[in-house]
């Protein structure tokens, strides 16, 4: 089925860093979700973007749904120990509601 | 409480086994959604269902089958159990809030077959 394309795979960084990753697909999508996955546990929502150029701020997180529908990107501001954990972006197509999942980045903050 | 909760969140089973897992959520959503996850690979969709009598495919339905008992029920059964369906496996609901898509997880439920 549609992946999408997820940068990096993994990313070690120092705590107080910020993080930037991103996601890119071939097709257009309407609707970008960015989800993090610790550990056990199920994948929780972070942001939402509906519109294109839409750029979403959730604390120390900020999103952004490209302007040609194929891209998002995530950063994450000033990181600390408990940010680490499975990154994923999701899409959705058309009127189609199914999401196509990006295979995660795997983050790692030391501190 | 949890909004979205899966029962087990662990099964170890052996192969041949028919097992279940259940999935129940209070947010009052029509959609749900089984995914498994596997290492390397992601998630995939196994099943969805719109509302109550409305069930679809997803891309990995082959081996397993749902059930939708009320708008806040699904279930996932493995009719024969297999070594290669080890995975976490994820329930979700979906809200379309007007604006798009936006789905939420449970907790997941780790299966072992052996």
């Amino acid at each position: 089925g549609q992946q999408l394309n997820q940068s990096p795979q993994s990313m070690f960084i120092q705590e107080g860093e910020d993080v930037s990753m991103n996601c890119t697909s071939s097709s257009i999508f309407n609707t970008w979700l960015w989800y993090k996955q610790d550990p056990g546990e199920g994948p929780v929502l972070l942001i939402a973007l509906y519109k294109a150029g839409e750029l979403t701020s959730n604390g120390r997180l900020t999103a952004q749904f490209g302007i040609t529908r194929k891209d998002s990107f995530l950063n994450i501001s000033a990181s600390i120990p408990s940010d680490v954990g499975i990154y994923f972006c999701a899409g959705v197509r058309g009127s189609n509601y199914k999401l196509t999942f990006g295979k995660g980045t795997l983050l790692t903050v030391n501190p | 409480d949890a909004d979205v909760t899966q029962t087990p969140r662990n099964r170890i089973t052996k192969t041949g086994k028919r097992i279940m897992l259940e999935c129940s959520q209070t947010k009052g959503h029509d959609r749900m959604y089984w995914y498994r996850q596997d290492p390397g690979l992601g998630l995939r969709l196994i099943y969805y269902s719109f509302d109550v009598k409305d069930i679809n495919k997803g891309e990995i339905s082959d081996g397993y089958s749902v059930s939708r008992q009320a708008q806040a029920k699904f279930s996932l059964s493995l009719e024969s159990a297999i070594p290669n369906q080890t995975a976490l496996y994820f329930c979700a609901t979906s809200d379309t809030t007007g604006l798009g898509e936006t789905q939420y997880f449970g907790p997941g439920t780790r299966l072992l077959v052996l």
